[in-house]
């Protein structure tokens, strides 16, 4: 099976930061990777699909990149609402096994 | 607009079956474009995937959970729904459903989440 690894699991930043997350797959994922935040007490939000496909109404500060097993994700800067936990997930498994990473919570400096 | 809403009991004796169905609206369940699926999350803890079906009633699970798991579909009445057998108090968690894309597998759509506390 097919294992994600995030880093940092944790990170502090300020409004206006650039923010990167790193997501390592235990094998090569080609593309097959997307993005979700999480905010308290809600449902996962579809950020990026495919890698670096923003999802309709995203902000285009958020970006993302990679391919094979390493995967980036990018807050160009940082605001207020985008203080939440980010996961990535693998949909390249057959049959389907959709792993996730720990996740990476974003924090108010 | 795509809404999925879980519902099913908040609290589980242990060894016992957890049963939650999600209802979608504002879309037909026999799309031939989505897969249905479910996703857990202990609490502070990251997302696990459980399983998916398809209109046609296949079904994919997560190896882990594969031998407690069934997920079935009605499609008469636009749900699918999770059993899982012998709970513990490991399998307390937000139980979501989540609208999946056929070819991507992508989690577009997520209904609002239902915690399940098993406990005696």
């Amino acid at each position: 099976d097919i294992q994600m690894t995030q880093s940092p699991s944790s990170l502090s930043a300020s409004v206006g930061d650039r923010v990167t997350i790193t997501c390592r797959a235990s094998q090569s994922i080609s593309s097959h990777l997307n993005w979700y935040q999480q905010k308290p007490g809600k449902a996962p939000k579809l950020l990026i699909f495919a890698a670096n496909t923003l999802q309709s109404g995203v902000p285009s500060r958020f970006s993302g990149s990679g391919s094979g097993t390493d995967f980036t994700l990018t807050i160009s800067s940082l605001q207020p609402e985008d203080f939440a936990t980010y996961y990535c997930q693998q949909t390249y498994s057959t049959p389907p096994e959709l792993t996730f990473g720990g996740g990476t919570k974003v924090e108010i400096k | 607009q795509l809404q999925l809403q879980e519902s099913g009991p908040g609290l589980v004796k242990p060894s016992e079956t957890l049963s939650l169905t999600c209802s979608v609206s504002g879309g037909s369940i026999s799309s031939s474009s989505s897969y249905w699926g479910w996703i857990r999350q202990p609490p502070g803890k990251g997302l696990e995937w459980i399983g998916s079906i398809y209109y046609s009633g296949t079904t994919y699970y997560s190896p882990s959970l594969k031998s407690r798991v069934t997920i079935s579909i009605d499609t008469s009445k636009n749900q699918f729904s999770l059993k899982v057998s012998s709970v513990t108090a490991a399998d307390t968690a937000v139980y979501y459903c989540a609208a999946q894309g056929y070819f991507d597998w992508v989690s577009s759509r997520w209904g609002q989440g239902t915690l399940v506390t098993v406990s005696s």
